[in-house]
Formats: structure tokens, C-alpha cells, sequence
């Protein structure tokens, strides 16, 4: 079965720190990474997008790393602000393109 | 910069009734996704759809569930006979067989 599984299931910082979001998955054969972040109530916004033949992709303050032979991606969140505060979700692609979820990651960060 | 529309934002339909769940993805996308979340629940996949017809489908998208592209912009889920149970947020996706982008989601409440 296609588990992913995402750790902590709740996180509060205060701001101004950095943070990790922990992924992880059963069964190598990966064919992507996404990670999304969900506000209450709304849809899901992209913010990045691993491909298996890569170790990790960078938008402004996110990173994300790839490690498929262990089974685990992690999102970095640098100078974390109180709009970050979010349910961020990490979906792994499967051959014909679905996505697989994990329950997410409820981050709250305190001004 | 495009996006994935989706329309009514919020469907109430009593229980047996038929409800159709539009969406319009982005212009050049080619694969067409449906997903589903329950309330407190992971985002699920439902279907996708390639080249005008499935190219897979979960084990929720039973017979109650179709799916049409009546013409070159519109993305329609049908479920034909509500029950109780498919109270939930559905999401429309589109991709250009990578980053699949998500619409805003329509919430169905069956009562």
C-alpha cells in the first residue's frame, strides 16, 4: 500500500525561526514529490515540486529534499513568519500521475 | 498567471439527488484530476483523466461517479445518486504531466 506519512502532526515556533517538516514513504518507486500548503477552509497551493531524478528544489524561504532510498523528503521553512501558519501537505506521484497525501503538518508560528 | 476554476464554491443536495461538480483547469493542461477530502480527513484521489477518457481510478469511484469533458475547457464530476457519505471538499486538478495544480474546491454537503 502507498503510505506517506508526515511528522509532527502539529507544530508551533515562534517567529523568526527555521524550521523541518518531515515526509516519508513506502515504496521507492517514486515518480515526484509535491509539497502543498492548505489554509482553512481553501484549496491547495503548490510550492514545490521534487522529480525522482532529483535531490532538491528551492523557492525563496522553502526547501525541499528528495532522499528516495530512504524514503523521505523534507520541507525547510528559513525566518518563519505568522503567514506561514498553514496545514502544509506532502503528496507523493505514482506511475499515472496521482498523487498520494499524507495528513499534513499543522504549523501555527506566533508573532 | 492561470488557474484552476471551480464552480458552485459550496453544493447542498439532499440525499439520492444528482449533483454535477464543474471545474475549468488551465488552458494547456492535458491530464485532469478529481480528488476528495473529508472533513479532518487526507485529500484522496478519485480519477484522472488523459486524451478523453480514465486513465485511472481509486475505489471510491464507483458507478455512482462519472466524469466528462462535455467540450475544450469544462471538467465535470457527476455522482449520480447521493449518499451521506460523499459529504465532503472536492478538488479539480490539472497538469501538464508534472506540477499538478489544484482548484479552490467545491464543498458538498448531502443532508
Amino acid at each position: 500500500k502507498q503510505e506517506v506519512t508526515q511528522i509532527p502532526a502539529a507544530l508551533s515556533v515562534p517567529e523568526g525561526e527555521n524550521l523541518v517538516l518531515n515526509c516519508s514513504f513506502t515504496d521507492s518507486a517514486i515518480y515526484n514529490l509535491q509539497w502543498f500548503r492548505q489554509d482553512p477552509g481553501k484549496g491547495l497551493t503548490s510550492l514545490l515540486l521534487i522529480q525522482s531524478s532529483q535531490r532538491e528544489q528551492t523557492s525563496g524561504r522553502l526547501n525541499a529534499s528528495l532522499d528516495k532510498s530512504s524514503g523521505r523528503s523534507t520541507l525547510y521553512i528559513a525566518a518563519s513568519q505568522p503567514g506561514d501558519s498553514a496545514t502544509y501537505l506532502c503528496a507523493r506521484g505514482v506511475w499515472g500521475n496521482k498523487l498520494v497525501f499524507g495528513a499534513g503538518t499543522i504549523l501555527r508560528v506566533k508573532s | 498567471e492561470p488557474e484552476v476554476t471551480q464552480t458552485p464554491s459550496h453544493q447542498v443536495t439532499q440525499m439520492g439527488q444528482e449533483v454535477i461538480l464543474r471545474c475549468v483547469p488551465i488552458s494547456n493542461h492535458l491530464y485532469f484530476y478529481w480528488y476528495r477530502q473529508i472533513l479532518g480527513q487526507k485529500v484522496e484521489f478519485l480519477v484522472s483523466f488523459y486524451n478523453n477518457e480514465i486513465s485511472e481510478k481509486s475505489e471510491i469511484f464507483d458507478d455512482q461517479f462519472s466524469v466528462e469533458r462535455p467540450d475544450g475547457s469544462n471538467f465535470t464530476l457527476k455522482i449520480r445518486s447521493t449518499k451521506l457519505e460523499d459529504s465532503a471538499m472536492y478538488f479539480c486538478a490539472s497538469s501538464d504531466s508534472g506540477e499538478q495544480y489544484f482548484g479552490p474546491g467545491t464543498r458538498l454537503t448531502v443532508t
